[in-house]
């Protein structure tokens, strides 16, 4: 059974870099079916997608993002990363690492989690 | 990318039906059938529901069923279940290779 599980710091300082990494376990990143994406939700609102990456290193991002955002895979490791800079306030989210097939839906998540921005 | 459109909340008796909907434009929902729809329970990670406009992943039940007309999208819950109530979201694929979920609808069961 796939599992995805993400890790990171919890609490991250505003215009800092918010750096998350995602664990794949249950199956191989190096599949040529599958992107790998990260997908975020502040508290009490909707889901929103940042965006995935391919196991070559092509990388689609939502263009609301797009110059704040760095996807990145680890074949080696069976892992994948987001780098999200100069954050804000408004960044403040649980953050799920999750498998999409094709980029048309997302089939297994990670379990989330929290990342505040605070001084 | 603006968000695709749902109601903010529907509601149901135990065995109804209830639909939600979700509205795009012709860059998303009405050029793609690679609309998805996802369930999530408070503090819990999103499921997918409904892939591809209307097909359903294994373990899925048959009373969630999705269809598309145009620019609108539909999720159909039948036989209304306490289990059921939850926020669900809808997800298309779009004309500039991302995706673009929808704001989310919360489900009560009355």
């Amino acid at each position: 059974q796939l599992q995805l599980q993400e890790s990171g710091p919890g609490l991250v300082k505003p215009s800092e870099t918010l750096s998350l990494t995602c664990s794949v376990s249950g199956g191989s990143i190096n599949n040529n079916n599958y992107y790998w994406g990260w997908i975020r939700q502040p508290p009490g609102k909707g889901l929103e997608w940042i965006g995935a990456v391919y196991y070559t290193g092509s990388t689609h991002s939502n263009p609301s993002l797009k110059n704040r955002v760095t996807i990145s895979v680890d074949k080696s490791k069976n892992q994948f990363s987001l780098k999200l800079n100069s954050v804000i306030a408004a960044d403040t989210a649980v953050y799920y690492c999750a498998r999409h097939s094709g980029l048309r839906a997302v089939d297994y998540w990670g379990q989330g989690t929290l990342v505040t921005v605070s001084s | 990318q603006s968000a695709l459109t749902q109601p903010a909340s529907v509601s149901g008796s135990p065995g109804q039906s209830i639909t939600i909907s979700c509205t795009g434009t012709s860059n998303d929902i009405g050029n793609y059938n690679f609309v998805s729809w996802y369930q999530q329970h408070p503090g819990k990670a999103p499921k997918l529901m409904i892939y591809d406009v209307s097909n359903r992943p294994s373990g899925v039940s048959n009373r969630f069923s999705g269809s598309k007309s145009g620019n609108t999208a539909s999720l159909i819950v039948s036989g209304l279940q306490a289990e059921d109530e939850a926020d669900y979201y809808c997800t298309s694929y779009t004309v500039s290779n991302t995706l673009i979920f929808g704001g989310g609808t919360r489900l009560t069961v009355l």
